[in-house]
């Protein structure tokens, strides 16, 4: 089944402990990304990644860092939480597109499950 | 800056009755549009997008949306809404000066469909 998996899917912890988010997918995507979900704020990218070794900062990256060793995996990391990063954390992934040079997804995006993160 | 707007909040309609989600967005040139829906405790699903061509973009579970050039919109409509369309509607746009890289997404609309 083609899917995108997130873990864990719950997390409390306390700040300053540093945490990582795991993502991966198995549908040999070229893009993947990291989104939080606040209320009354919707969804806001925290880092893209186009391919393997290639990252970018989205809106909101301040606090996070990310990497992309593999292609199916993408995982999120807090180094130094705060209760700020509280939020409901989506990872999401995309089939890239060779028509354009700067390929990105105009394809839809796949997301996982989602991760309830808690900084106490 | 790409953004997008989501005027309400909030959207009822009876089941059976036509439903209409909004959407408007601001870029400069041509913009690709999305439209999301997020069930509870559940990941986002893609519902539509509007890349180039036909205005009328049909899209899964019967939902459809029109993009309007001039009125920089990208309504989400259904003709005879389900009590399962309940939901939280996303609006999301991407533009060709970020490459198309960067996916901005409004601040969601929920949907109650009452029976």
């Amino acid at each position: 089944e083609a899917q995108v998996t997130q873990n864990p899917r719950y997390l409390i912890t306390v700040t300053g402990k540093k945490l990582t988010v795991t993502c991966s997918q198995n549908m040999n995507h070229e893009y993947m990304s990291w989104y939080r979900q606040d209320p009354g704020l919707g969804l806001r990218q925290i880092y893209y990644s186009m391919n393997v070794e290639v990252t970018d900062k989205g809106d909101v990256p301040e606090g996070y860092k990310v990497s992309r060793k593999e292609k199916r995996n993408f995982p999120l990391i807090l180094e130094s939480p705060s209760p700020n990063q509280t939020s409901l954390y989506f990872c999401a992934s995309s089939a890239g597109t060779g028509s354009r040079k700067a390929g990105g997804p105009d394809n839809e995006q796949f997301f996982g499950p989602g991760t309830r993160l808690t900084v106490l | 800056a790409q953004s997008v707007a989501q005027p309400e909040d909030q959207v009822n309609v009876a089941e059976g009755n036509p439903l209409t989600v909004k959407c408007t967005y601001s870029v400069s040139g041509n913009p690709y549009l999305f439209w999301y829906v997020q069930y509870p405790n559940r990941g986002l699903q893609f519902l539509l997008k509007y890349i180039t061509g036909d205005n009328l973009v049909k899209g899964s579970y019967g939902f459809e949306a029109e993009f309007n050039k001039s009125q920089t919109s990208f309504h989400l409509k259904k003709p005879s809404a389900l009590v399962s369309d309940s939901a939280l509607y996303f609006c999301a746009v991407s533009h060709m000066n970020t490459g198309f890289q960067k996916l901005v997404f409004g601040t969601g609309t929920r949907l109650l469909v009452s029976p």
